[in-house]
């Protein structure tokens, strides 16, 4: 079955630095989400990723997808406080699989 | 639109009860997928129901089922309790059962501690 490995598994970053969180998988990615949550709550939806190559961006979070790597990278410019919570990844390797997930990158923002 | 919503949001119940919780999802999706979520095991898929077919399980025993019904709402059930059933419990929808294509949209997550 195909297994997710996120890193850093936590990550504590000063306001205003960037950063980067991985996601990769052990077989072949069709479909990779990014999910933040924060604790003990519901995740929130941030982008998905479909092809090998493509890179997606909303405010000032990126995210990238490289098929023959079998990884997606998870990029933060700027970070802010409202930044902290803990970043999930998903895929699936075929049409219909459930989503499997990684762990999780626990982020916590410092002024 | 309204998002997913979860009852309860949380629930305290003793070993041996059973449970059942409730997931409304986002009008119009058909798909409706839960999870359980602990600190040591992560994410995990129990199972998903489309069009209130069951159309993919997970790993967990029998003691876990669910259904969906004609307006899309689901219910899962856990029957004798034990403690490490204690999680929070993600439900989530999408329009159809193909994750590839629809984004899964979760709700707020029901809380269970079992004592």
């Amino acid at each position: 079955s195909q297994e997710l490995e996120q890193s850093p598994q936590s990550l504590i970053v000063q306001e205003g630095k960037n950063l980067t969180i991985n996601c990769t998988s052990s077989k072949t990615l069709y479909g990779l989400y990014w999910y933040k949550q924060k604790y003990g709550e519901g995740l929130i939806f941030l982008m998905m990723l479909q092809k090998g190559g493509e890179e997606k961006s909303h405010e000032k979070i990126t995210a990238k997808l490289d098929e023959k790597k079998q990884q997606s990278s998870l990029h933060i410019t700027a970070s802010q406080p409202s930044h902290a919570g803990i970043y999930l990844c998903g895929a699936t390797n075929s049409g219909n699989t459930p989503l499997v997930f990684g762990k999780g990158t626990r982020l916590s923002v410092i002024a | 639109k309204a998002g997913v919503t979860q009852t309860p949001r949380y629930l305290i119940k003793t070993r041996g009860q059973q449970v059942t919780l409730s997931c409304s999802p986002i009008s119009g999706h058909r798909s409706v997928s839960w999870y359980q979520q602990t600190p040591g095991q992560g994410l995990q898929f129990l199972f998903e129901y489309f069009s209130e077919t069951q159309r993919n399980k997970g790993n967990f025993p029998g003691r876990f089922s669910g259904r969906q019904f004609s307006n899309s709402r689901s219910e899962m059930n856990v029957s004798t309790l034990e403690l490490g059933d204690s999680a929070l419990y993600l439900c989530a929808s999408s329009l159809t059962f193909s994750p590839r294509a629809d984004t899964q949209y979760f709700g707020p997550g029901t809380r269970l501690t079992v004592l």
